[in-house]
């Protein structure tokens, strides 16, 4: 089954400094990909996905995430940081029927 | 619109107990879907319905877990007998149309605690 791995557990980055996250898949073909955020007593939601066509997709809240079939990653970016961004985020793919997502990355805005 | 509804949203169980879940999904969604999500990790999939049917159930221990839609629209999600291990939230969603093109919004999710 197609996977993705989140290398980091926890990120800290200081409010207003650019922030990266990195995902990276496992899987033949072009995935398709998806970025997804759990904020503290909130559902998760989805911030952007990638299935085919231009290879930076934008998404809401000022993220954005770049697919490099080179590399097989999907890296979800900010340019700054605002204190509400902390929270925790998931790599997904879709394999088959359903959504594989990673273990997520942790994220801590500092002031 | 109102969004995916979840009850209860806390449960503590002993083991070897039942527990039920409830979700009533977005109006008008035909896909409806159930994750349970351990405690540093990410949501795992455990069945998926198109409808009142079964798309994908290939991660539910059937043994002990069981999940139905009636007429298409409410779901519940059974757990028995509970083991300890099972402690997690358990996250429902639904879309609009099949994935991966429609999009899933996913509940506050309940979650369990088995001591």
């Amino acid at each position: 089954a197609q996977s993705v791995t989140q290398p980091d557990i926890h990120i800290t980055v200081s409010e207003g400094a650019s922030l990266e996250l990195r995902c990276n898949y496992s899987y033949g073909a072009t995935p398709y990909l998806f970025w997804y955020v759990q904020s503290p007593g909130q559902g998760l939601q989805l911030l952007l996905k990638y299935f085919s066509g231009d290879t930076l997709v934008q998404g809401i809240k000022g993220f954005e995430a770049e697919f490099k079939r080179s590399q097989s990653s999907f890296n979800l970016r900010k340019p700054s940081v605002h204190w509400s961004d902390a929270a925790e985020y998931f790599c997904a793919v879709f394999s088959g029927y359903a959504l594989n997502f990673g273990k997520g990355t942790s994220l801590l805005v500092t002031p | 619109e109102a969004g995916v509804a979840q009850s209860p949203r806390y449960k503590i169980i002993e083991k070897r107990q039942s527990v039920a879940f409830w979700c009533n999904p977005i109006s008008g969604h035909a896909t409806l879907y159930w994750y349970q999500q351990i405690l540093g990790q990410g949501p795992k999939l455990l069945i998926q319905f198109q409808n009142n049917g079964v798309v994908d159930d290939s991660q539910l221990p059937k043994d002990r877990f069981s999940a139905e839609r009636l007429k298409g629209v409410d779901s519940t999600l059974k757990i028995q007998p509970a083991k300890l291990e099972d402690s997690a939230v358990y996250l429902c969603a639904s879309s609009l149309v099949a994935p991966p093109e429609g999009e899933q919004y996913f509940g506050p999710g309940t979650r369990l605690t088995v001591t």
